[in-house]
Formats: C-alpha cells, structure tokens, sequence
C-alpha cells in the first residue's frame, strides 16, 4: 500500500542555516509527489511539486526513485520559513487522491 | 473573497449530536474532498466527489456521510458525534486538469 513518511516531528534551525525536511514514500506506482505548507493561521497550500523542477521561497526538492525520498531543502533559512509542511503523494490514477505525510513543523530561530 | 469556503468555522457539540459542515467553492472545479487532521497523524481522507452524482469513500469514511449537492457545495455529516471525531476538517478541492488541491480554512470540530 502506498504510504508516506515524515520521520521528524519537529526541525528547529537557526536563521541562516540550511534546511532539509525529510520525505520517503511507498508506492508501487510511478510516484508524483508534492510538498504542502501551512503557515501560521493561513490556508494549507502547495508549495512545489516534482514535476515541475521549480524552486519556490528558495525550497526544492528532489525526486530520488532509488531511495524512494523527495526531501525538501534550503539553503538559509529564514524566519518567516517557519511553518507545518506536508509531503503528499498522489496515487489512484485519474482519481487524484492524495496521501499525505504525518507532516514536520519547522521552528527557524532569530 | 475565499475560493473555498468552510462553515462552521469552529463548533463545540456533544456526543451523539447530528453535526453538518458544509463547504463552498467559486473555483469551478468539479472534484472535492473532505479531510480531517489530527496532530501527528496528518490528513487523512474522509470522502471525495467527482462531480454531482460520484461520491467516494476515503481511508476513513466510517461515521461520516457526504452530500454533493451542486457542483460548488459538498458538506459532510456526523450523524452522530463521538468524541474521537474531535478534529480538524479540511474541505478541498481540485481541476480534473490538475493534480493540486485548494484547501478551505478548515472547521475545527469538538466533540464533548
């Protein structure tokens, strides 16, 4: 069955310091894979997806079929990173379903 | 003006209690979700649609109903609240074009 995993709870970094949030699935399909983001009293939204190879807020993430991961990565975090993100894998085909991760809170300290 | 539209927005009720949440959208899109997120269990699907007369069950359907009434509204039901349902729920929806999700605000859920 299809699964995804978010091993860390909680990633408290400093400003300025690299980020990577940690993503693996389990599928036994051709994966698409997406990071959401959820902000302090905001809307969850889609922050990247693999397909597109785009970098947004300065994250990317990278589709490793090898090790089954899609972890997301920054360079410098910044403040204003801080936020619950989602790693989501769609499967089911034409049904558009996503499953999502348990979810990470990023914690960017001043 | 939101896409996509939650109401209640918070509501306290107590066991065994009928309960409605309803969702609204100007999006036009014609697929919509419902899901709920518990604290280190994430989003789990409830139910989805695909159009007015396609409802579907998700992961965890039990103790829940849905109703698509148009294209734009999809509300989901407790017919009879437990405690264990206390959560937040999430109504989403998305283009048959497309593969990504617009999320409401949500509708925090208490069940006494």
């Amino acid at each position: 069955a299809q699964r995804v995993t978010q091993p860390e709870k909680l990633l408290s970094v400093f400003k300025g310091a690299p980020v990577e949030l940690k993503c693996n699935y389990s599928y036994s399909g051709s994966p698409e894979l997406f990071w959401y983001v959820q902000y302090s009293r905001q809307r969850l939204q889609l922050l990247l997806r693999h397909i597109s190879r785009e970098s947004i807020k300065g994250f990317t993430a990278d589709l490793n079929k090898g090790e089954t991961s899609f972890h997301l990565k920054k360079p410098f975090a910044q403040e204003e990173d801080s936020a619950m993100y989602y790693c989501a894998l769609r499967y089911g085909g034409a049904t558009n379903k996503l499953i999502f991760g348990t979810g990470t809170l990023l914690a960017v300290q001043p | 003006d939101a896409d996509v539209t939650q109401t209640p927005r918070n509501r306290i009720t107590k066991t065994g209690k009928r309960i409605m949440l309803e969702c609204s959208q100007t999006k036009g899109h014609d697929r919509m979700y419902w899901y709920r997120q518990d604290p280190g269990l994430g989003l789990r699907l409830i139910y989805y649609s695909f159009d007015v007369k396609d409802i579907n069950k998700g992961e965890i359907s039990d103790g829940y109903s849905v109703s698509r009434q148009a294209q734009a509204k999809f509300s989901l039901s407790l017919e009879s609240a437990i405690p264990n349902q206390t959560a937040l729920y999430f109504c989403a929806t998305s283009d048959s074009g497309a593969n990504v999700l617009t999320f409401g605000a949500g509708s925090r859920l208490t069940v006494l």
